[in-house]
């Protein structure tokens, strides 16, 4: 069974238009972190928000926001007021545990066009 | 802070011959280094966790034989692909997290592998 899913392959948004990319994950443990990575065309993983499963508030940086609902183990990631640049892969991504140091796994991940 | 390097960043091989992939943190000390494989349009798979020291531990479906990994410091993993066939063409990329630093771990700029 998958442990994270991405179910939206692509997505088109207007430039300008906030955009919601969702994800759904799976697992037994209490302790566990998301995140939230950008990988455009040349390849590197670039991290843009990151939320503990104990957070109360929901994690932001800039126009990212990670809308976290714990009880329907829910992630989504919410970019503010798109620009061009934000055109890429996105992927989701859960450690279980809370060391530094334990694995990361990734959805399948939603490619975003922005259009101008 | 925080960076990762690999080398080399594409790399051409004839089918049979083997290839190393060096992974390095470049300004930190990295006990736990992780690899990934990712074919074009497709997520991030992870192959296996290189850990300074010992042995490194590989996912299910992973062959430990054909993809050979060395920690050999704390800033140095290596992985092998030993004879690499056309369909070991991929884009492979490391990660180290920061011990007592941000939760993201962070990406080396991957390496791109093709055997012809």
């Amino acid at each position: 069974a998958q442990k994270i899913t991405q179910t939206q392959p692509g997505m088109f948004v207007q430039e300008k238009e906030a955009v919601t990319l969702d994800c759904t994950y799976d697992t037994s443990d209490q302790s566990y972190g998301l995140f939230w990575y950008k990988q455009p065309s040349s390849g590197e993983m670039i991290f843009l928000i990151y939320q503990g499963s104990y957070d109360e508030q929901n994690a932001t940086e800039g126009r990212y926001s990670l809308n976290f609902q714990k009880a329907r183990k829910s992630a989504n990631l919410v970019i503010s007021a798109s620009q061009l640049g934000d055109s890429a892969m996105y992927f989701c991504a859960m450690r279980e545990g809370v060391n530094r140091d334990d694995k990361i796994i990734f959805g399948k991940g939603t490619r975003l066009h922005i259009l101008p | 802070g925080a960076v990762v390097s690999q080398h080399p960043s594409r790399v051409i091989c004839k089918s049979g011959t083997s290839v190393k992939i060096e992974c390095r943190s470049l300004d930190f000390q990295a006990t736990t280094m992780f690899w990934y494989r990712q074919f074009p349009k497709q997520s991030l798979m992870l192959m296996a966790t290189s850990n300074e020291g010992s042995k490194a531990t590989y996912e299910q479906g992973v062959e430990k034989d054909k993809f050979l990994i060395n920690h050999a410091s704390l800033t140095l993993s290596t992985l092998t692909v030993t004879s690499a066939h056309p369909e070991d063409s991929s884009f492979y990329i490391c990660s180290a997290p920061l011990a007592g630093g941000p939760h993201e771990q962070f990406f080396g700029p991957g390496t791109r592998l093709t055997v012809l």
